[in-house]
């Protein structure tokens, strides 16, 4: 069974441009999450999709946004992109409610 | 609010000798416990999991964890190293009724001497 896949490995972009990033979740897993792990700040949730809905957002701003597609893929969208969005961003998935969160490799932006 | 500490920031131990990763937690209601695993540039691998029942927990690569609802802790251990378990651990927290998003704590870098 393929695992969650993430794509780019490696972004790199300059302040105020835009990032996409994206994830393909495990075959059959329906909730899709982004954290951000920034040096120093740790892990910490960004979003969480399910069925195609948007249904949590951590404590970052609207300038962070993403969508889940209808074969349950996602991206995440980082526009006016500031250095301290340089992070590593991971994406996992999971059946639904309440089931192990299962992460993928990443993908490193670099704000220059 | 629900927080995770693992109050060792780095932990430095012989290849063969015993270890503990230190977790605690706070939360209102016994929450669902997680250990990953971060290898240097990589994603997070699932070491073991506890939603309910027995409180000694079984996980992959050798790794065990008990839960101690009266100390909040969710201590991980394993009995002998591996040059190969160097990495960074992460403990983490989710509500089992809640906005489905795992609560980290700030994680423990692994380091083993030959």
């Amino acid at each position: 069974e393929a695992g969650v896949t993430q794509s780019p490995t490696h972004l790199i972009k300059t302040r105020g441009q835009q990032a996409t990033l994206r994830c393909s979740p495990i075959s059959g897993h329906t909730s899709v999450y982004w954290y951000q792990q920034a040096l120093g700040l740790g892990l910490q949730f960004l979003l969480w999709y399910d069925e195609g809905e948007e249904r949590n957002r951590g404590n970052f701003p609207p300038r962070f946004s993403g969508r889940q597609f209808p074969n349950y893929s996602s991206e995440l969208n980082v526009n006016a992109l500031e250095l301290e969005d340089s992070a590593l961003y991971l994406c996992a998935s999971s059946r639904g409610q309440w089931d192990t969160q299962y992460f993928g490799p990443g993908t490193r932006l670099t704000v220059l | 609010a629900q927080s995770v500490t693992q109050p060792d920031i780095h932990i430095t131990v012989s290849e063969g000798a015993s270890l503990e990763l230190r977790c605690n937690y706070s939360y209102g209601a016994t929450p669902y416990l997680f250990w990953y695993v971060q290898s240097p540039g990589q994603g997070l691998q699932l070491l073991l999991k506890y939603f309910s029942g027995d409180t000694l927990v079984q996980g992959i690569k050798g790794f065990e964890a008990e839960f101690k609802r009266s100390q909040s802790s969710f201590n991980l251990r394993k009995p002998s190293v591996h040059w190969s378990d160097a990495a960074e651990y992460f403990c983490a927290v989710g509500e089992p009724q809640g906005a489905q998003k795992l609560v980290f704590g700030q994680g423990t870098r692994l380091t083993i001497n030959p």
